[in-house]
């Protein structure tokens, strides 16, 4: 069964300090790895689509990268607006569908 | 830019009741998806559909239904609502099916 895990749970951060959210990932035949933001009563927003090891993508103060077991999102010098849930998916083939299977997401706070 | 409007973004309903509840999109894609998400569990796929007139169950797909009738518009039908179905309801679209999925803003369904 396809797992993703997202860490930490949550974090509280000081504007201007930089940090990296973790997650990790078991699937059979990666398809992609998805980064979303989503805002309080919101739906998703898409940031980033990884497809293989290695790759990296860049968008304003927000950096995605992908191993074969993980992704991470680093996050430089961030400001209160980025505060909101960060959320991985991924899409792996088979199983008879082919959603996306998320992690729990990490709840992000950045302080004035 | 990708736009996928849902009817709704919020709705009280009473149990038994019939509810629909609609997904929009207005860039051609072939895929839908229909997500619900709870705190704690993250979002699940119910339904998702790769073209019209055809459907596929998704992870929890078990009291619910869809309905596809032209491309650009996919329902989501909870035949006899029930309390454990208040939930955040979110439709998806993509081109492809390996391909990013973009979110609308998410229907709040309360059932009493």
């Amino acid at each position: 069964e396809d797992q993703v895990t997202q860490s930490p749970e949550a974090l509280r951060l000081q504007e201007g300090e930089s940090s990296s959210l973790n997650c990790s990932y078991t699937v059979s035949g990666l398809r992609g790895l998805f980064w979303y933001r989503q805002d309080p009563g919101k739906g998703p927003e898409f940031l980033f689509t990884l497809y293989s090891a290695g790759e990296e993508k860049e968008k304003e103060r927000l950096k995605a990268t992908l191993t074969k077991k993980e992704s991470f999102l680093h996050i430089t010098a961030p400001k209160p607006e980025d505060s909101a849930t960060y959320l991985c998916a991924v899409q792996a083939p088979g199983g008879g569908a082919d959603g996306l299977t998320f992690g729990k997401g990490t709840h992000l706070i950045i302080q004035p | 830019d990708v736009k996928v409007t849902q009817s709704s973004r919020y709705l009280v309903k009473r149990t038994g009741e019939k509810v629909f509840l609609e997904c929009v999109q207005d860039m051609d894609h072939e895929n839908m998806f229909w997500y619900r998400q709870d705190p704690g569990l993250g979002l699940r796929l119910i339904y998702f559909s790769y073209d019209v007139k055809m459907k596929e169950k998704g992870d929890i797909p078990e009291g619910y239904s869809v309905s596809r009738e032209k491309k650009e518009r996919f329902s989501l039908i909870l035949e006899s609502a029930s309390t454990n179905q208040t939930s955040m309801y979110l439709c998806a679209s993509s081109s492809s099916v390996v391909d990013t999925q973009y979110f609308g803003p998410g229907t709040r369904l309360t059932v009493l």
